[in-house]
């Protein structure tokens, strides 16, 4: 079964510092990878896909199929960046969406 | 453009009463998505409606779950009867197009249920 881990359920860092969430999934063939974040008292929304390789406020990620890894990057990680994290594989063509358990990104200042 | 929508906000229930949640999807998204979370594990996929029909239920727990979306607007689902173990936020999104390479699925605020 497909299957999205994210090891670390917390991740806190200070403000400037570099971040890393890891994202690792188990898919053989080509995966549609996604990152999700939840703000204090705001809805999941989408941060950015593999796909269109963009670079949502500051943020990067980088599919690498050789470690099957998704990693989300950010150079300086600012306050506002603390929420919730979570990585996701779509299966299939239906829009299914399987979750990773989340990471929790805490930036002190 | 209003968003998802899911009533109620939260619900505290006792085992072996029966909850419906609902969630109204946004306006001519045709895909509507059921998730839960339950505490400290990751977000589930529960099913899947396209229009008034279940394109996908694999993710559902149990008969005593049942969801619905007569006519392809809104969804109920409705739990009957409600265990511990169905305690957690529920998830509902809604997207214009299935296919994961959008990826963007809109969600709901959710409906955290307790279940005592």
């Amino acid at each position: 079964a497909q299957r999205v881990t994210q090891p670390e359920k917390l991740l806190s860092v200070f403000k400037g510092a570099p971040v890393e969430l890891k994202c690792n999934y188990s898919y053989s063939g080509s995966p549609e990878l996604f990152w999700y974040v939840q703000y204090s008292r705001q809805r999941l929304q989408l941060l950015l896909r593999h796909i269109s390789r963009e670079s949502i406020k500051g943020f990067t990620a980088d599919l690498n199929k050789g470690e099957t890894s998704f990693h989300l990057k950010k150079p300086f990680a600012q306050e506002e960046d603390s929420a919730m994290y979570y990585c996701a594989q779509g299966s299939g063509n239906t829009g299914k969406l399987i979750f990773g358990q989340g990471t929790t990104l805490q930036v002190k200042p | 453009e209003a968003g998802v929508t899911q009533f109620p906000s939260h619900s505290v229930i006792e085992k072996g009463q029966t909850v419906t949640l609902r969630c109204d999807p946004i306006s001519g998204h045709d895909n509507l998505y059921w998730y839960r979370r339950v505490m400290g594990k990751e977000i589930k996929f529960l099913l899947h409606f396209v229009k008034e029909s279940k394109q996908d239920e694999s993710g559902m727990p149990n008969n005593r779950f049942l969801a619905e979306r007569t006519g392809g607007t809104y969804s109920t689902l409705k739990v009957q009867p409600a265990e511990l173990e169905d305690s957690g936020v529920y998830f509902c999104a809604s997207s214009l197009t299935g296919a994961t390479e959008s990826g963007k699925l809109f969600f709901g605020s959710g409906t955290q249920l307790s279940v005592l």
